[in-house]
């Protein structure tokens, strides 16, 4: 069975500092994706950044990446620059081998003024 | 504005009632799937649909069920609820060449 596993319930950061959100993972499948989702206050789920299980570079989209080692089946989250906006759950998921997608328990953060 | 459409997005029901959840997904998506938030339970994955047809089952409860119509907007329905069927349910929608899912706004459901 998948397991996805986020250690962290909650996460501080200051303004304008990245932050690091934790992912660990158990597949038995070769192919698979990993995602992380936003969850503002608000309520809805906002894509964020993919990475595939046979890229080779971490993924990045703006002010996300995503540090991928494979052998360890980690895929955390790194947010550069901080902002107020940021304050949200944050969700890792992974799809393997075109199953459904299965969610971790989600790490809230907080950013601080 | 996502593409994926769920109504109602506010639900009160008494226990013991029966409700419908809808949900449009993107245009040209064929895939939706059907997931609950709840606080203690997290994200859970309940059902899929390709394309009218059920494709994976998860932590669907037997008193629930759903369905995917031609028109390719499906409908979860819950039945005989309990106080702990209160949760935020989640309709999502994949393409046929996307890796993800793009999520509704949710309907929250409470169950007094």
């Amino acid at each position: 069975a998948q397991k996805i596993t986020q250690t962290q319930p909650g996460m501080f950061v200051q303004e304008k500092e990245a932050v690091t959100l934790d992912c660990t993972y158990d597949t038995s499948d070769q192919s698979y994706g990993l995602f992380w989702y936003k969850q503002p206050s608000s309520g809805e789920m906002i894509f964020l950044i993919y990475q595939g299980s046979y890229d080779e570079q971490n993924a990045t989209e703006g002010r996300y990446s995503l540090n991928f080692q494979k052998a360890r089946k980690s895929a955390n989250l790194v947010i550069s620059a901080s902002q107020l906006g940021d304050s949200a759950m944050y969700f890792c998921a992974m799809r393997p081998n075109n199953n459904d997608m299965r969610f971790g328990a989600g790490t809230r953060l907080t950013v601080k003024p | 504005d996502s593409g994926v459409t769920q109504t109602p997005k506010h639900l009160i029901t008494a226990t013991g009632q029966r409700v419908t959840l809808r949900c449009s997904p993107r245009s040209g998506d064929l895939s939706v799937y059907w997931y609950q938030q709840s606080l203690d339970q997290g994200l859970q994955f309940l059902i899929q649909y390709y394309n009218g047809e059920e494709r994976a089952k998860g932590n669907i409860l037997e008193r629930f069920s759903a369905q995917q119509f031609p028109d390719l907007h499906s409908e979860l329905n819950l039945s005989s609820l309990e106080l702990g069927d209160s949760a935020l349910y989640f309709c999502a929608s994949r393409g046929t060449h996307n890796y993800g899912y793009t999520f509704g706004s949710g309907t929250r459901l409470t169950v007094v």
